[in-house]
């Protein structure tokens, strides 16, 4: 079944205490992006990555790193998290060609308190 | 500055009639339109999409409208089913080399049975 997968779904962590939310497809797309959606605000986009080791900046990147050594992966990381990157937060994936019309993940659903 | 605008946070609609959802957009570079769709605790997924230089497409109960010189689309869906309960995104893309996705702050509809 084709998907991207998110872990963990629900994670509670208090500020500063780094962490790291996986994102992995499988279905061999180039594009992949990391998104967070808050009451309000919508959908924002951190980071997208349109292939292996080739990352870039979207409309709210501080305070988050991302890596892309695999295809498959874009883990996307809190090296000190703050109580104001409490959010829902998705990965989507697609083809490069079609990189609109994105595959999302389920969701991780993220506290710092 | 929020450039994809969803004016109405909610909408209800009753079983059968046409739903019409509104976007508005102020970049001018935008040139490719998409609704997403989400249902809770699941990822948005891809609804219908529209190229600037059509003014009409159309997905079986599904119609999405661009009028560019006003800087207006709408999701038209006819007739509304109570499983088309959802919150609803508009997304919008500025062509070629730009590999990002700007949403909407989305509107949840609602279909009464």
């Amino acid at each position: 079944e084709a998907q991207v997968t998110q872990n963990p779904r629900y994670l509670i962590t208090v500020t500063g205490k780094k962490l790291t939310v996986t994102c992995s497809q499988n279905m061999n797309h180039e594009y992949m992006s990391w998104y967070r959606q808050d009451p309000g605000l919508g959908l924002r986009q951190i980071y997208y990555s349109m292939n292996v080791e080739v990352t870039d900046k979207g409309d709210v990147p501080e305070g988050y790193k991302v890596s892309r050594k695999e295809k498959r992966n874009f883990p996307l990381i809190l090296e000190s998290p703050s109580p104001n990157q409490t959010s829902l937060y998705f990965c989507a994936s697609s083809s490069l060609s079609s990189y609109n019309e994105q595959f999302f993940g389920p969701g991780t659903r993220l506290t710092v308190l | 500055d929020q450039q994809v605008k969803q004016n109405s946070p909610s909408l209800s609609v009753q079983e059968g009639r046409i739903s019409i959802l509104n976007c508005d957009y102020t970049n001018s570079m935008f040139d490719y339109f998409l609704w997403y769709k989400k249902y809770p605790a699941e990822g948005p997924t891809f609804l219908i999409s529209i190229s600037s230089i059509k003014d009409k497409n159309e997905d079986g109960r599904f119609t999405v409208f661009l009028n560019k010189s006003a800087k207006h689309l709408s999701l038209h869906i006819v007739p509304s089913q109570p499983g088309d309960s959802a919150v609803y995104f508009c997304a919008a893309s500025a062509g070629a080399g730009s590999y990002q996705l700007t949403f909407g702050k989305g509107t949840k509809l609602s279909v009464i049975p």
